[in-house]
């Protein structure tokens, strides 16, 4: 079953604004991380926030967390064309070896000029 | 310092012919993982190895599917009489540990190709 499911699926604005992609899971994480994929290419790691965190920047990057209602959030601020891509949050398998991430179908994030 | 590497990026197999893949992890790496993304799909993990053990193949086909990372070289994830239906791209990630806060960093990839 999906543990990490992002919302919305597709996401378009224009340049300058803010975006900002949701993502919910099921059960308990130790962890919670967000990728970017360009169209065709690998996974890029964005940012990890802990469980025990509930915010954490990166450039403009926002993510917050709130395991109570087992949910997260990805803020681009100021947006631009390079950041149109997919966007993927992953968490660790609950129960699991502890190494393998499970990912959701992802938001595909589309930055007008 | 190098990032993960996989080849070919490319795989064009026919029908019922062997595939493999090949992933060499970022240096100091001895933590490796497979996953699948199908079109418009997320990924979905597959196999976690550290160097000559399997730690994890929970999400492995029972058939036809195998993986290994020798001590030596790459690791390899082998898939035998190939169906159209492993038309996907096979993403290959590392890390220097395992546990709850480790990072994993991605490869650019191999596209395999069934026909």
């Amino acid at each position: 079953s999906q543990q990490g499911e992002e919302d919305p699926q597709a996401l378009s604005i224009q340049e300058g604004e803010n975006a900002t992609m949701n993502c919910s899971y099921k059960t308990s994480i130790n962890n919670l991380q967000w990728y970017r994929q360009n169209s065709g290419r690998g996974l890029v790691h964005l940012i990890l926030i802990r469980s025990n965190e509930r915010e954490k920047h990166s450039g403009r990057l926002r993510v917050t967390l709130d395991t109570s209602k087992k949910s997260s959030s990805l803020l681009i601020t100021a947006s631009r064309a390079a950041d149109t891509a997919s966007y993927f949050c992953a968490t660790d398998a609950p129960g699991g070896s502890q190494g393998n991430l499970i990912f959701g179908k992802g938001t595909k994030l589309s930055v007008k000029p | 310092n190098a990032g993960v590497m996989q080849n070919p990026r490319h795989l064009v197999r026919r029908r019922g012919q062997e595939a493999r893949l090949r992933c060499s992890p970022m240096k100091g790496h001895s933590h490796v993982y497979w996953y699948r993304q199908l079109p418009e799909e997320g990924l979905k993990f597959m196999v976690y190895l550290q160097k000559e053990n399997i730690i994890d193949e929970s999400g492995m086909p029972k058939e036809r599917f195998s993986a290994e990372f020798p001590k030596e070289g790459p690791s390899i994830l082998r898939i035998q009489q190939v169906v159209r239906g492993d038309s996907a791209a096979y993403f290959c990630a590392s890390s220097p540990g395992s546990g709850l806060l480790r990072e994993q960093y991605f490869g650019p990839g191999t596209r395999l190709t069934v026909t």
